[in-house]
């Protein structure tokens, strides 16, 4: 019920390519649902975020795709480029008054010029 | 603002030995936490806070202490060090339950190893 399940664990693009992470969910008390973003040796830092009362959310090349019905959310990388090699987390906030997150395992992108 | 910072950056300790991992934020955030990062598992919350005087155990606690005397200082222990303590640890603050704001910050981590 806690968990947050995310895939692929790996993903490689091509540069200017679209990369595709996805994450599923359980628990319909989970009310708001960011990507972070970490590279080699820091700590994750927040990428995009999204409420559940909405569908998608762009910021700039980084796109949130939300599905409250099939309980699932996905993140989209438009015009990948070799910066963006990190790895994602994808996370869901557990609700209520305190603001526990629960993470996906994680993906690791490569982005190849 | 220096925002989240941790001490030490890497530490390594026998089986057996005890340690205090240091964090602190400038944020005036009143939820501070802790994870650990293992390859493949993601990040596991071990404790948290909601306030000064305030903790709670996460998803994985064991062997593991914390107190938040002050709203800046969080510092997690080893009680007795195991190779399975063996990760990567972060701690991270934000605001509590506001709405206009749930980012969690981290700070630039502790590698730890249990030899």
């Amino acid at each position: 019920q806690q968990q947050v399940k995310q895939s692929p664990q790996s993903l490689i693009v091509q540069k200017g390519g679209i990369s595709i992470i996805n994450c599923a969910y359980e628990n319909t008390a989970f009310d708001y649902f960011p990507w972070y973003q970490q590279f080699p040796g820091k700590g994750p830092a927040l990428l995009i975020a999204i409420r559940p009362d909405v569908s998608e959310k762009k910021e700039g090349r980084f796109t949130i795709s939300f599905n409250k019905s099939a309980k699932q959310f996905s993140l989209h990388i438009m015009d990948s480029q070799p910066g963006d090699s990190a790895t994602y987390f994808c996370a869901a906030r557990a609700g209520g008054a305190t603001n526990k997150l629960i993470f996906g395992t994680g993906t690791l992108l490569a982005v190849q010029p | 603002n220096a925002g989240v910072t941790q001490t030490p950056k890497f530490q390594v300790l026998k089986t057996g030995q005890s340690m205090t991992l240091q964090c602190a934020q400038d944020m005036n955030h009143e939820y501070m936490s802790w994870y650990r990062q293992d390859p493949g598992m993601g990040l596991r919350l071990i404790h948290y806070s909601v306030g000064a005087g305030i903790t709670d155990q996460g998803e994985v606690p064991n062997g593991y202490n914390v107190s938040r005397s002050t709203t800046e200082d969080f510092p997690l222990r080893l009680l007795s060090a195991a190779p399975s303590q063996t990760s990567v640890y972060f701690c991270a603050s934000s605001y509590e339950g506001q709405s206009f704001s749930y980012e969690q910050y981290f700070g630039p981590g502790t590698r730890l190893t249990v030899t």
